[in-house]
Formats: C-alpha cells, sequence, structure tokens
C-alpha cells in the first residue's frame, strides 16, 4: 500500500502571497487531516477532511483553507501569507471507522515565507 | 479538553542506554499513538496503542487506559533513536503532547 505523499517538499514565498500544499492520503484511508509545525513546536491542528467536508477546525484564520477530493486527496490553501506562517505542514490520513483509527504521516512540506 | 502531558521533556543518553518515555492524558480517549519524529522532520508511527501493550524490536509501548497513562520502552538505544517523541491522542481529533526529545550519543 502507498503512504502519504505530500507535494512540493519546499517552497520559499513571498509576503502576501497565495500558496497551495498538496497531499496524496494513503490508499484506502477516507479522512485527511492537515497541520502546522513551527521550528521546535509539537504540531498544531489545522482542520481535517472527511468525505470531502471539513469536520473539525483548529484555531487557524480563514485565510487557511482546503479541500478533499473524491480520492481523498487533499489541499492546503493560504492566503495572503505572513512571516509567522514559516513551518512545516503534516498532512496526515486515517480511515474513519467508528471511533478507533491510526494515522499516517507525510513527510511534509516546509514553507518559508520571506 | 483533553490535555497530554509528557515526560520528561528533554533525554539525553549514551549509546546501548534504556529509556522509558511517559505519557498522561486527562480523560478517556479511543486512540493513543507513539510517534517519532527524526532530525528531518518525518513522523514515524511507532505504536497504536489505545491500551495492552505492544513490542517492536527495541521498543515496546504499555497503555493504561483505565489508569490514563502510556509508557514508551526504548532498549539498547542507537544513535538512530535521536528525535522527538511525541504521545497523540483523540477521540475526534488529534491531541499532542509536547514530545519528549530524546539525544542518543555514540
Amino acid at each position: 500500500e502507498t503512504g502519504v505523499t505530500q507535494s512540493p517538499t519546499h517552497l520559499i514565498k513571498t509576503r502576501g502571497q497565495q500558496v497551495t500544499l498538496r497531499c496524496s492520503s494513503q490508499s484506502g484511508h477516507n479522512t485527511v487531516s492537515w497541520y502546522q509545525q513551527a521550528l521546535g513546536q509539537g504540531p498544531q491542528f489545522i482542520f481535517q477532511y472527511y468525505r470531502e467536508e471539513e469536520n473539525g477546525r483548529g484555531n487557524f484564520p480563514p485565510r487557511f483553507s482546503g479541500l478533499q477530493f473524491p480520492n481523498y486527496s487533499s489541499e492546503l490553501n493560504v492566503n495572503a501569507l505572513e512571516l509567522d506562517d514559516s513551518a512545516l505542514y503534516l498532512c496526515a490520513s486515517s480511515l474513519m471507522t467508528g471511533t478507533s483509527y491510526g494515522y499516517t504521516f507525510g513527510s511534509g512540506t516546509r514553507l518559508t515565507v520571506v | 479538553g483533553i490535555q497530554v502531558e509528557q515526560s520528561p521533556p528533554d533525554l539525553i543518553l549514551q549509546e546501548g542506554a534504556n529509556s522509558t518515555l511517559r505519557c498522561n492524558f486527562s480523560d478517556s480517549v479511543n486512540n493513543l499513538q507513539w510517534f517519532h519524529q527524526n532530525p528531518w522532520g518525518q513522523l514515524i508511527n511507532l505504536f497504536y496503542i489505545p491500551s495492552g501493550t505492544k513490542q517492536n524490536g527495541r521498543l515496546s509501548a504499555t497503555t493504561v487506559a483505565t489508569e490514563r497513562y502510556s509508557l514508551l520502552y526504548i532498549s539498547s538505544s542507537q544513535t538512530t533513536d535521536s528525535g522527538v517523541y511525541f504521545c497523540v491522542c483523540s477521540n475526534y481529533q488529534l491531541i499532542w503532547g509536547a514530545g519528549t526529545k530524546l539525544i542518543i550519543k555514540p
């Protein structure tokens, strides 16, 4: 089975620009969640998508938005980039069955805003 | 919401030593996982262990759900074990501990 794939691996953007990060979920998984990890800190939950609908969101402003496609892949879009958006962005997929499910993470996209 | 506390925050050991990492959580959870984040940022799933004991090579984990804690054991440490170990709990969304930063010296 394939794992979680994220692209690009590294990205440099200018403050005020927009960015789209992509994630292909593990085969058989139907849920995708996104996390922001600043240097030296633990990941912070951004949002989660289940069957193409957002079903959970962390404490992030509306300029962070996302999509999940019918094949369960996902995009994270960030508008009006700020310097503090510089971080490692992690995508995780899981199979939501009842209440118990494990998560698999991608290698992340390291975003630098200058 | 659920609080996840990990201890110790930092651990420096000599190669070959054994270690125990602890995770306490404040409420019952349906899911608990241990992850290892290597120096390049990759998160590796070590154990999916909402309860019971599991072993995988030099690593093992035990979760006592009724007492709301989990332990990760690393035996015969190797330099490649260095990195940050996260305990992650969830009922619906993932709740992360702050991690234990482990440094294994050769």
